[in-house]
């Protein structure tokens, strides 16, 4: 059974850096199916996703057009998680963060248990 | 991108009834790569079906996906008490892969 666990703080100040930290249990970052993403939730922007790292021989990272130049994800292999940070962020940038595996359904079939996160001073 | 129209945006009715979400694609998507999932109050969703009409892993016969090209449908009968909840459509066709903004079921 995949499980993810998210790990990290619930308040940003606005212009800092947002970091977050998933851990994989039951699978592998370095898996060649699957691939590692974050995702956030707002009233005002909904579910969007944000990102993504996977394997495939080589790493590769995607982005949504709304963080690209602001976001960065690493994959930790040998502590088996992958990582968020988000810079610059505004109050806009205020959400539940989730980090989520797209499996061999082509879907999000594994979600962590997301982490509130306030931008205020 | 493509942008998913869920209607209507909140559902009421009573358990043992039938319930019939739909979701509506500003394009067509290609080979039937919709998905849908279920959010309970503060839990993350959870996927229930995928590829427009197959169950996810130990999701329940009540629960079937239907459509193809802009218009989908999520049906349930027989509803249960746990089934009221927040239900999103997503696309996984064309990145980036986008969500609807949710129908609420909700218990009359």
């Amino acid at each position: 059974q995949v499980q993810l666990q998210q790990s990290g703080p619930g308040l940003v100040k606005p212009s800092q850096t947002l970091s977050l930290t998933c851990a994989i249990s039951g699978d592998s970052v370095s898996s060649n199916s699957a691939t590692w993403n974050w995702i956030r939730q707002s009233p005002s922007r909904g579910l969007e996703w944000l990102g993504r790292t996977y394997y495939r021989s080589k790493w590769y990272n995607d982005f949504a057009v709304s963080v690209k130049g602001r976001m960065t994800i690493n994959p930790d292999t040998s502590k088996n998680q992958f990582s968020l940070q988000l810079n610059s962020v505004t109050p806009e940038d205020t959400a539940v963060y989730y980090c989520a595996r797209r499996g061999a359904t082509g879907c999000y079939d594994y979600w962590g248990q997301g982490t509130l996160v306030t931008v205020s001073s | 991108e493509i942008v998913l129209t869920q209607s209507p945006g909140t559902l009421s009715l009573s358990p043992g009834e039938r319930a019939t979400l739909s979701c509506r694609a500003s394009q067509s998507l290609s080979s039937s790569y919709l998905a849908w999932y279920q959010q309970k109050v503060g839990q993350a969703p959870s996927l229930l079906i995928y590829g427009a009409s197959s169950r996810a892993t130990g999701i329940p016969d009540r629960f079937s996906g239907s459509g193809s090209g802009t218009d989908f449908a999520l049906t349930i009968n027989r509803l249960e008490s746990e089934d009221f909840a927040v239900y999103y459509c997503q696309q996984y066709g064309s990145s980036p892969y986008t969500f609807g903004q949710g129908t609420k079921l909700e218990i009359k």
